[in-house]
């Protein structure tokens, strides 16, 4: 039971460029989130999933997409990379409403520089 | 607004000298409160989660409680393995979601 794992680990961009980064679950959760860790902010919502196919704004959504094609993989994508969005980004699941517990379950991080 | 604030922002304590950990929250509803633990360069990683005034929950050195305004995270004879970062978050009573909200963390160093 790997839980959540995400790729890459590391990345680095320059300004203006695009990536994408790839969270993966395997505890059948139906909830998915993306959160920025940045110093002295603690942990910002950035756009979650409450279902595959589906996806809402969080806390912070400008510059970022997010896409859920499948139940156990959510997407985060920046079309075009700004010095702003240097951080960390954490994914996280959880069971659904009425599912079972709602604690949040997160994975190991990317940290995204963009010069 | 729901908001979460965790003090103090940092704390060293010798080995075996017990101490507590607060967070205070406003939300409209709480339904639910969690604790996690974030070790550097890695995810949170869950420990608790508290429903109700008067709720406590343990585990190992450490022990939450929770009352309408505030949590605390007491830890008993803290070795140095229990040094990391200790995030609090709320879920409140507006969405389905399971969204939370985390505070800014207390950074705990334990020393030898």
């Amino acid at each position: 039971n790997a839980g959540v794992t995400q790729t890459p680990k590391f990345r680095v961009l320059k300004t203006g460029q695009s990536m994408t980064l790839l969270c993966a679950q395997d505890m059948n959760h139906e909830y998915m989130y993306w959160y920025r860790q940045d110093p002295g902010m603690g942990l910002r919502l950035i756009h979650y999933s409450v279902g595959e196919g589906t996806t809402a704004k969080g806390e912070v959504p400008d510059g970022y997409n997010v896409s859920r094609l499948k139940k156990q993989n959510f997407l985060l994508g920046l079309e075009s990379a700004a010095p702003s969005q240097t951080s960390v980004y954490f994914c996280a699941s959880s069971y659904g409403r009425g599912q079972g517990s709602v604690e949040q379950y997160f994975g190991p991080g990317t940290r995204l520089t963009v010069t | 607004e729901d908001q979460v604030t965790q003090s103090p922002e940092a704390l060293r304590l010798q080995e075996g000298e017990s101490s507590s950990l607060n967070c205070s929250y406003t939300v409209s509803g709480l339904r639910g409160l969690f604790w996690y633990r974030q070790d550097p360069g890695k995810g949170p990683e869950f420990l608790f989660t508290l429903y109700s005034a008067g709720e406590e929950k343990e585990k190992e050195r450490l022990k939450a409680t929770l009352t309408k305004k505030e949590s605390f995270l007491h830890i008993t004879a803290p070795k140095p393995e229990d040094s990391a970062t200790y995030l609090c978050a709320v879920r409140d009573y507006g969405g389905a979601t399971n969204k939370l909200i985390f505070g800014t963390g207390t950074l705990l160093a334990v020393q030898p």
